[in-house]
């Protein structure tokens, strides 16, 4: 059974920067691309970025200036790293996994298939 | 591409047929895929492709649709359906959710 499970600082300052983690078990990396995705509270779900088993990143022009995801495959673990983060930023953060296709059109067509529960993060001094 | 779901919110009893639509800003042929999501729990995923169900998900739950207009569809609603659903577009980049539809007890 695949598990995702994220980890972080659950408060962070604002200007600084954070860091989360998520342990993955059950599922390899490869044919898979891993995916952050947050919710603010009551609202709806944004896609942060993506990373793929090579170490490719892919980040929505939103967050890419702030964003840095990686891969810890001896680890398994993926990392996202956000820098100055401000009260706009405080959200449920989720890692989550979609198959990765042949061609990279279809990556997102057959959905985010497997989630982990959220860590929630607070920006606050 | 900008996803915009309605109704925002909808009541309704248990065995009523329940529907939901999602409408996009531009063409996105097939690449739609709907959620559902429990307070306090991650998203599930139960349609992709627009039509598809993922496995596992129970077989009342059917999407339709195709460019700019789908659809999602609970036959018979179940007690354990009352939650939000999110509709998601794959084929621009960044992929993008609509605002979610909650569906509450009548």
């Amino acid at each position: 059974q695949v598990h995702l499970q994220e980890s972080g600082p659950g408060l962070v300052k604002p200007s600084e920067t954070l860091s989360l983690t998520c342990d993955v078990s059950g599922s390899s990396f490869s044919g898979f691309h891993w995916s952050w995705i947050r919710q603010p509270a009551g609202k709806g779900l944004e896609w942060i970025g993506h990373v793929f088993a090579s170490g490719h990143t892919e980040y929505n022009p939103s967050f890419r200036r702030r964003v840095t995801m990686s891969i810890d495959m001896s680890k398994t673990q993926l990392s996202l790293k956000m820098t100055s983060m401000t009260a706009a930023d405080t959200a449920i953060y989720f890692c989550a996994r979609a198959r990765q296709d042949g061609n990279p059109f279809f990556n997102f067509y057959f959905g985010v298939d497997v989630w982990g529960q959220g860590t929630t993060v607070t920006v606050s001094s | 591409i900008q996803m915009t779901q309605s109704p925002s919110s909808l009541s309704a009893s248990v065995g009523d047929r329940v529907t939901i639509t999602c409408r996009a800003s531009q063409s996105i042929g097939r690449f739609l895929n709907w959620y559902q999501q429990k307070p306090g729990r991650a998203p599930q995923l139960l349609i992709y492709g627009s039509s598809d169900l993922q496995s596992g998900v129970a077989p009342r739950f059917s999407g339709s649709g195709t460019e700019t207009e789908f659809t999602l569809t609970i036959s018979s609603l179940q007690p354990e359906d009352y939650a939000t659903y999110y509709c998601q577009q794959s084929h621009g980049s960044p992929v993008t959710f609509g605002g979610g539809t909650r569906v509450e007890i009548k």
